[in-house]
């Protein structure tokens, strides 16, 4: 009953370094999200996936790349990191529709 | 554009006090609303939910009801105890379902 799976759970990087995080959800979703937590502002979208093969920026996608070769997987990179994206990294996926989106455990990300 | 407002916490309450915290949407369409709660270093759970006007949503304990007319989705429970500390997010999802809107979260603390 996995849902949905973020790795690494948590990651120092430097300034400069680059890094992917991996998503896998087994409900066999269409929707996949990727948002960055930061105290006192919510969640905020960085890039999102309607199915396989598709992706689109959401509020903040500066800095991030994403690729969804799978309909299970979804990928977030940093090419060259940024001190500015210290955060915590949550993924999430949904079937679509009206309904609730599910959540990943949550990457905290520390970029020095 | 469409938003979501939530009180600010924190909110410190003792145990078995009731809790209200408030959130009001604006949306274009005609949102589904739901609250997640985030329990310190996890993810987001869906608490509860409401698609249409005047739907209650409730959930151990928890309840809150779709009012279009103020377009609030405020949460209460009349008794909370120790273990409900954690931090509760009003969201809204659009009729397109996949932008979700959340708000900045508000911090709940209960004392025995």
């Amino acid at each position: 009953n996995a849902g949905v799976t973020q790795t690494p759970k948590f990651r120092v990087l430097k300034t400069g370094q680059s890094m992917t995080l991996l998503c896998a959800q087994d409900m066999n979703h269409e929707y996949m999200y990727w948002y960055r937590q930061d105290p006192g502002m919510g969640l905020r979208l960085i890039h999102y996936s309607v199915g396989e093969g598709t992706t689109a920026k959401g509020e903040v996608p500066d800095g991030y790349n994403v690729s969804r070769l799978k309909k299970q997987n979804f990928l977030l990179g940093l090419e060259s990191a940024a001190p500015s994206q210290t955060s915590v990294y949550f993924c999430a996926s949904s079937p679509g529709g009206r309904t609730e989106a599910f959540f990943g455990q949550g990457t905290r990300l520390t970029v020095v | 554009g469409d938003s979501v407002t939530q009180m600010e916490g924190p909110v410190t309450l003792s145990e078995e006090a009731f809790l209200t915290i408030n959130c009001t949407y604006t949306a274009t369409g005609y949102p589904s609303l739901f609250w997640y709660v985030q329990y310190p270093g996890e993810g987001l759970q869906l608490l509860l939910k409401a698609t249409k006007a005047d739907d209650k949503g409730s959930n151990k304990g928890f309840e809150a009801t779709y009012r279009k007319e103020t377009t609030s989705f405020h949460l209460e429970k009349g008794s909370v105890q120790v273990s409900d500390s954690a931090v509760y997010f009003c969201v809204s999802l659009e009729l397109g379902g996949f932008k979700t809107i959340f708000g900045a979260g508000t911090r709940l603390f209960v004392k025995a």
